[in-house]
């Protein structure tokens, strides 16, 4: 299993450019996560999804979309790149909760991106 | 304040120290997670748990729940230790709440 995968690795966006990162898992998870990772400050959880064709919003959703129109994929949007939205993106995915129960979430390698 | 703080920030050690990253939070949680960072930047889960203590090789790690508290220890601590260590708190409303991380680099 290659657990959880994002593509691409790393990118360079000019302002005003648009883009679409990629989190593949293929542990049939219900629940995919979309994180940022910025110096000096936690992950931040910038969108989730609980199943198939559900998204909802987190901490820090402006300026970002995603959709989950297949279970085992969660695509993050960015329609107009900002400065500000330089980071390192990680994707997660999990179980999910079951009756009560937590599970852990496993991450992916993470997305460098740099907006210029 | 952040409702995740984790003490020291950095930490140096030689290598066959005792290290020991300490994690306090002030929500109410159903669980609290180590992870661990490479340099190369993939996060791995190390723990969850939501009481007592749990151990795996070299890595233990302890909650306090009612002071809300937590510490990941290393044994025998070795270079390859070096990583960068979050610990996360989940609340009731299952939001992951993360801290910033501690930077241990160990020495041979």
């Amino acid at each position: 299993n290659a657990g959880v995968t994002q593509t691409p690795k790393f990118r360079v966006l000019k302002t005003g450019q648009s883009m679409t990162l990629l989190c593949a898992q293929d542990m049939n998870h219900e629940y995919m996560y979309w994180y940022r990772q910025d110096p000096g400050m936690g992950l931040r959880l910038i969108h989730y999804s609980v199943g198939e064709g559900t998204t909802a919003k987190g901490e820090v959703p402006d300026g970002y979309n995603v959709s989950r129109l297949k279970k085992q994929n969660f695509l993050l949007g960015l329609e107009s790149a900002a400065p500000s939205q330089t980071s390192v993106y990680f994707c997660a995915s999990s179980v999910g909760r079951d009756r009560g129960v937590t599970y852990e979430q496993y991450f992916g390698p993470g997305t460098r991106l740099t907006v210029t | 304040k952040n409702e995740v703080e984790q003490s020291p920030q950095n930490l140096t050690a030689q290598e066959g120290e005792f290290i020991t990253i300490n994690c306090s939070y002030s929500v109410g949680i159903s669980a609290l997670h180590w992870l661990q960072q490479h340099p190369g930047g993939g996060i791995v889960s190390l723990f969850m748990l939501s009481s007592g203590k749990k151990k795996h090789g070299r890595l233990i790690a302890t909650i306090n729940i009612q002071e809300k508290h937590s510490s990941l220890h290393i044994t025998a601590s070795h270079p390859r230790d070096s990583a960068v260590y979050i610990c996360a708190v989940r609340s009731w409303t299952d939001k992951l709440i993360f801290g910033t991380g501690t930077r241990l680099q160990v020495f041979p």
